[in-house]
This record gives structure tokens, C-alpha cells and sequence, in this order.
């Protein structure tokens, strides 16, 4: 089946500007988290949501950054005034519920990711 | 703070070696501990994982070594191939409540020559 799909996948902005970033995860996944990968830095989470539950939101780096889940699908991370330390590649992943175990446990399945180029 | 920290930062190996990426890690809550493989351009995928509760866990050319008491553990590549080639992340999270966040290594580019 399809994987995790994420749009678009290079994103070049100017200082200053708002970006909005989308994920498409895999039908039948309620978790979704989303990571930033910064060059030498490996991955660093930002935010995950479960279902209807309240997002973790513990990894966002400032009020700049939020996300949303519509219909427990399809998830936006926006980053605001957009600072050039927020290059990165964003990368998205969707798991089934964590600890329901089945398959591999807590199997999260990330997409290509989304290149951001703040110029 | 770092939470897992990963060696070395670069691995070059002949075709057919073992090569030997390392993990330590801080947080004796963590419980999970995962290895991605990471293609240029692509996200990371799953490789091998293993719990607490064992020493060792094997794949196919792939194991995991884990020592609970030295907080470290370890992928091995066995037979390594060109194909191998690619960006290894070790991780770690904490399972049982919240999130089950991934908290990752800062990564070990290997490059296998024939």
C-alpha cells in the first residue's frame, strides 16, 4: 500500500514569510509525529498526534512552530516569521496506535520529508 | 542534553566486513531501542529493534547487541555490501505512557567499498 506521502517536497522561503508543511500518513495509522533532521544533528522530534487525544507538543522549539490534525488524517505543521535556523528536512511518520503491538512494535513509517530553505 | 549519543560519526568498511556502530544512552527509562537506515533523499526506515529484556537480537546480517548495566548498544553489519551504504540512526524511547517519541542518535554515515 502506500506510504507516507508528504508536500511539497522542496520548500524555498524568505525570511520572514509563514510555511506550511503537509503529511499524508498511512490509512489506518491514528499516531502521527513529526521530526526535524538538521544537517549533523540527526532527528529531533517536534510533535505527535494520537488520535483525538491533545497533541504532545513538548519538542515545538518556540511559538513559531504549531501543527494541526484534521479529521485524525491528514497533519499541517506551519512555522511563522520563518528564521534561517529553520532549514531542515521535516520529516513526518505515522505508527498504529503505540503499544498495541502486532508486527513490529511501534514501527513509525517516515515519509521522504519536505527540504526547507530559509533564505 | 544529549540523550544517546552514536559512534563513530563515519564508518568505511570492505565489502564483506563487519562494520560496528555504537550507542550510549542516559535515560534508564528509555525501554525501546531502535535502529533506522536512511537512504539519500529518503525518510529513515526501521531496520532491527530490540527490548530490554534480551541481549541480543539478530536479523538476516543484522544484530543488535544491548547491554542494559553500560546504558550502550550496538548494530553489527555482517558480510557488509555496497548496498549497505547508507545513513544508521540508533534510538531510544520510553514505552508504556506518553507519546513514544524517538529520540535518535546524531547518526553514522557507512560506506562500504567493493
Amino acid at each position: 500500500g502506500a506510504g507516507v506521502s508528504q508536500s511539497p517536497s522542496n520548500k524555498v522561503t524568505e525570511k520572514g514569510k509563514d510555511v506550511e508543511l503537509r503529511c499524508d500518513p498511512i490509512s489506518g495509522h491514528t499516531a502521527l509525529y513529526w521530526y526535524r533532521q538538521s544537517l549533523g544533528q540527526g532527528l529531533e522530534f517536534l510533535i505527535y498526534f494520537q488520535g483525538n487525544s491533545a497533541p504532545d507538543k513538548s519538542g515545538l522549539p518556540s511559538d513559531r512552530f504549531s501543527a494541526e490534525r484534521t479529521g485524525g488524517s491528514v497533519s499541517t505543521l506551519t512555522i511563522q516569521r520563518t528564521q534561517q535556523e529553520d532549514s531542515a528536512v521535516y520529516l513526518c511518520a505515522s505508527s498504529y496506535r503505540p503499544g498495541t503491538g502486532g508486527g513490529r512494535f511501534n514501527e513509525q513509517f517516515f515519509g521522504p520529508g519536505t527540504r526547507l530553505t530559509v533564505l | 542534553q544529549q540523550q544517546v549519543k552514536q559512534s563513530p560519526q563515519s564508518l568505511i568498511v570492505q565489502k564483506g566486513g563487519i562494520s560496528i556502530i555504537n550507542c550510549a544512552y542516559e535515560n534508564t527509562a528509555f525501554d525501546y531501542f531502535p535502529w533506522y537506515q536512511q537512504f539519500p533523499g529518503k525518510g529513515p526506515a526501521l531496520l532491527i529493534a530490540i527490548r530490554p529484556d534480551v541481549s541480543e537480537k539478530k536479523e538476516g546480517r543484522f544484530t543488535i547487541s544491548f547491554n542494559k548495566s553500560a546504558k550502550q548498544f550496538s548494530l553489527h553489519i555482517m558480510d557488509s555490501q555496497p548496498g549497505d551504504s547508507a545513513t544508521y540512526f540508533c534510538a531510544a524511547s520510553r514505552t508504556g505512557a506518553g507519546s513514544y517519541q524517538l529520540t535518535f542518535g546524531k547518526g553514522t554515515k557507512l560506506s562500504v567499498i567493493p
